[in-house]
This record gives C-alpha cells, sequence and structure tokens, in this order.
C-alpha cells in the first residue's frame, strides 16, 4: 500500500541553488528515510530520521520531520549536476516489522 | 566489497514463459526484499523473507514466486500468471544492526516481449 507522497512530482532548478522535496504520510511511524535513485539504477539510502526527531543534518542535506502534519521534507543546499535523480522518502508503520512504504518521488533535475 | 548483485541487468521473455531473477547478497544481512518499480511510481513490495526457508508475501506478489535456501540468495521467479510483469525489479536487504536502512541491487529491467 502507498503511503508517502511526495510533492513537488518533478523539481528543475539552476545548479547553485537549494532544493526542497516534500513527503507526507498517513500512519504513525518508527521512522522516515530519504533515498536517492539515479536512472535506471537501485536506491541508496541517504539519511534516516526518527519520529522523535525534528530535525537532522548530513553534510548538504537537511531532513525535518513534523509528526503532527505527518510530513517531512528534504533540503538540499548549493545544488549540484551530480545531485540529478529521483528521491523517494519511505516510512515504516509501527506494527509492520521493518517493512518499508515508499513515495511516488520527486524528480531533480539540476541545469549546470 | 560487500553488496548487492542481481542479474541480468536487462531480461527479456516472450508471453507465457517463467523468468527466474537473481539476488545475492554478501553483507550477512537476515532479512531480503522484492520490489517491483514502474515509470513514475514508487516501490511495491513483493515477498520479503527475515530468515532462511521463511517468506511472506508483500503487496504485489500474485503472480510471483520465492525461495530462501541460503542467507545469501532470494531468487524470484515472475510466473506466466503475473499479468503484467514489463517492470524495473529491485531487491534489497537489511541487517540486524540498522533493520530499517534497506540496502538495494542495481535492479533488473524485465521487458515481456
Amino acid at each position: 500500500s502507498q503511503q508517502g507522497e511526495e510533492d513537488p512530482q518533478a523539481l528543475s532548478i539552476q545548479e547553485g541553488e537549494n532544493a526542497t522535496m516534500n513527503c507526507s504520510y498517513k500512519t504513525s511511524i518508527n521512522n522516515l528515510q530519504w533515498y536517492r535513485q539515479n536512472s535506471g539504477r537501485g536506491l541508496v539510502h541517504l539519511i534516516l530520521i526518527r519520529s522523535n526527531e525534528r530535525e537532522k543534518h548530513s553534510g548538504r542535506l537537511r531532513v525535518t520531520l513534523d509528526t503532527s502534519k505527518k510530513s517531512s521534507s528534504l533540503l538540499i543546499t548549493a545544488s549540484r549536476a551530480a545531485d540529478t535523480a529521483s528521491y523517494f522518502c519511505a516510512t515504516d508503520d509501527k506494527d509492520s516489522n521493518y517493512q518499508l512504504i515508499w513515495g511516488a518521488g520527486t524528480k531533480l533535475i539540476i541545469k549546470p | 566489497d560487500g553488496g548487492i548483485t542481481q542479474s541480468p541487468k536487462y531480461l527479456f521473455r516472450k508471453e507465457g514463459q517463467n523468468v527466474t531473477l537473481s539476488c545475492e547478497q554478501n553483507l550477512n544481512h537476515d532479512a531480503m526484499y522484492w520490489y517491483r518499480q514502474d515509470p513514475g511510481q514508487g516501490l511495491r513490495l513483493i515477498y520479503y523473507s527475515q530468515i532462511v526457508n521463511d517468506f511472506q508475501k508483500g503487496d504485489i506478489a500474485e503472480g510471483y514466486s520465492v525461495s530462501r535456501e541460503k542467507k545469501e540468495s532470494f531468487p524470484l521467479t515472475v510466473t506466466s500468471a503475473q499479468k503484467n510483469p514489463t517492470a524495473f525489479y529491485l531487491c534489497a536487504s537489511t541487517g540486524t544492526g540498522t533493520p530499517y536502512e534497506q540496502f538495494f541491487g542495481p535492479g533488473t529491467r524485465l521487458t515481456v516481449l
């Protein structure tokens, strides 16, 4: 079953600008994760934020989580051409036994 | 290097044929997963296995079968009963230390002719 919904579906920005993607979900969660997928490749884990955390940083990535609104955002600062990819959020249901539920993704294009 | 391998990268099959997709991991992970990805969509869970000789159906198991005879291997068979098998198939695994973080293989693109 689909839970997460990313917004926007597609985003095109100039290199050097910041990119913000949003994810909404429906059920109570233990964690929320963001993954990146380059075209035609497997997914790569970027960052995990726990339900009791509000913000987390990793390099140029900043993730926020608002459990009251059941939403998260991923900010990529100072974007680079290599950031061009699709970005997915994944949540777990508290009762899901480690299964993840995936959104449809945001396709990010960084223009040089 | 530790990781997950999937083979082949591209696979073509005729309608009515069964085909098996390979997934092997050397990460010593207990849990393994198979997902299907269609264009512009997220991942949908086909089957998962948390331990050798045990597996459970995911959201879209109809027309698929799996086995887990070894910890390292989790092959997926797409049977002729799967009505729309053309898709990108991804295998993933998780370890006990980080049970939520999934490690993915490079994927197999299956096209039914």
